[in-house]
């Protein structure tokens, strides 16, 4: 099966700064890959997304980078606010089926005022 | 539009004991997907169920069971629980396969 791994498991940054979170994954065959942000007590919330078809995507401060050869993808986000801490996943799904998505074992972004 | 909603928000059990969890996905969403997140972990697939019918099973014992009803909510039932199955459920909807949407969890804790 998918096997997803995720860098760093934390990470602290100045406001203002940039952050970066990096996943790597297994099975070739795996299309979608969402990141999501969790709030501590809170769901998972998808924040931005990319297919296989497309190499970079941006969202305002949020962008995020696949390289399908070398079987990764980063999540960029700029200009860090202290809002913007929280526990970042990535996830990767087999086709684009988001709904049997495998996930890495978490980033904990902490943005120091 | 109300989002994903599951009940209970919390629930306490001993272990051997057996529980049911409830999702309600968003109106209009025909696929249904449950997670289990233990503390410090990403979310682990166990089950995905579109159209009443189960597309997939992740890597969880048959203690772990589901089904989705006519009305596109479903259930998760676990038997005989061990203490490690203390975790959050989390179940997410999305109208076919594409963008799944996460309903706020079911805390279960096994004593």
């Amino acid at each position: 099966g998918e096997n997803v791994e995720q860098h760093p498991s934390t990470l602290s940054v100045q406001e203002g700064d940039s952050a970066v979170i990096k996943c790597t994954y297994s099975d070739s065959a795996s299309n979608y890959f969402p990141w999501y942000k969790q709030e501590l007590g809170k769901r998972p919330q998808l924040i931005i997304d990319i297919r296989s078809n497309v190499g970079e995507k941006k969202d305002q401060r949020i962008a995020v980078t696949l390289n399908k050869t070398a079987k990764h993808f980063s999540l960029h986000i700029t200009e860090t606010q202290p809002e913007d801490s929280a526990v970042y996943f990535c996830a990767a799904s087999i086709g684009t089926n988001a709904g049997k998505s495998t996930f890495g074992d978490g980033t904990t972004l902490t943005v120091k005022p | 539009d109300a989002g994903v909603t599951q009940s209970p928000t919390h629930l306490i059990k001993t272990r051997g004991q057996q529980v049911t969890l409830r999702c309600s996905p968003i109106s209009g969403h025909k696929s249904v997907s449950w997670y289990q997140q233990v503390l410090g972990q990403g979310p682990q697939f166990i089950f995905q169920y579109y159209e009443k019918e189960e597309r997939g099973r992740g890597n969880f014992p048959d203690r772990f069971s589901a089904r989705q009803f006519p009305n596109y909510s479903s259930e998760l039932n676990v038997n005989a629980l061990l203490l490690g199955d203390s975790a959050l459920y989390l179940c997410a909807s999305s109208p076919r396969t594409d963008t799944q949407y996460f309903g706020p969890g079911t805390r279960l804790t096994v004593l």
